[in-house]
């Protein structure tokens, strides 16, 4: 697509359950990155895809957070029995480089946990 | 890690006026990006300059990547450059943010 696709814009949850937040990147795109901002704070990285594969992932707290990209366009972050402090805005970002280049982000999935 | 600090925190100023954001890190970087996120919370990607000098319309970037450095020109400013400004930092892929520059531009 013309931009970086991001869904659901908003998403309310209650605590301990799942939810899956889904990147569309700009066409041909081959680098995909997650990050995640606090109120007031600039983004952290989460993760990083290079095409198909997570080369990154070091950014992700725990392991109820996990993400995939199958084939290498398409992106989902999920994360399981969600708790409080996991609410934020969640970021997706491309770039046709690998691991460089300018990002393009989204506008973001606003999760909050309640 | 590396660290990346930003001035001046705050900035406001009267339209028409210009202005200088500064980035200084603390180590060598190869990715180098300026962020403008507006009062909608949008990020939009101003320059990709891990060195050199690129311009774009009223905004221009320098990084002196010897000195570990950025700027951020802005002239004669409009109020809907208003928002926060992110330098970002990295060695390869992973961006380290700097706490940004709260630009506020007065009509």
């Amino acid at each position: 697509g013309a931009g970086v696709s991001q869904s659901p814009r908003y998403k309310v949850t209650k605590r301990g359950q799942d939810v899956a937040l889904r990147c569309d990147p700009i066409s041909g795109h081959v680098s995909l990155y997650w990050y995640r901002q606090a109120l007031g704070q600039g983004p952290e990285f989460l993760t990083y895809f290079n095409y198909e594969a997570q080369q990154d992932k070091s950014g992700l707290p725990n392991d109820r957070f996990s993400a995939e990209r199958p084939e290498g366009s398409i992106s989902t972050l999920t994360i399981q029995r969600t708790e409080q402090r996991d609410s934020a805005m969640y970021r997706c970002a491309s770039s046709s480089g690998t691991g460089a280049g300018g990002y393009t982000f989204g506008s973001g999935t606003r999760l909050t946990v309640v | 890690g590396i660290q990346v600090e930003q001035s001046p925190p705050d900035l406001i100023l009267q339209e028409g006026a210009n202005s200088t954001l500064r980035c200084n890190f603390s180590d060598s970087v190869n990715n180098l990006q300026w962020f403008h996120q507006n009062p909608w919370g949008q990020l939009i990607n101003l320059f990709y300059i891990p060195s050199g000098t690129k311009q774009n319309g009223r905004l221009s970037a320098t990084t002196v990547a010897t000195e570990r450095y950025s700027l951020l020109y802005i002239s004669s400013s409009q109020t809907t450059d208003s928002g926060v400004y992110f330098c970002a930092v990295g060695s390869n892929y992973q961006l380290i943010w700097g706490a940004g520059t709260k630009l506020i531009i007065k009509p």
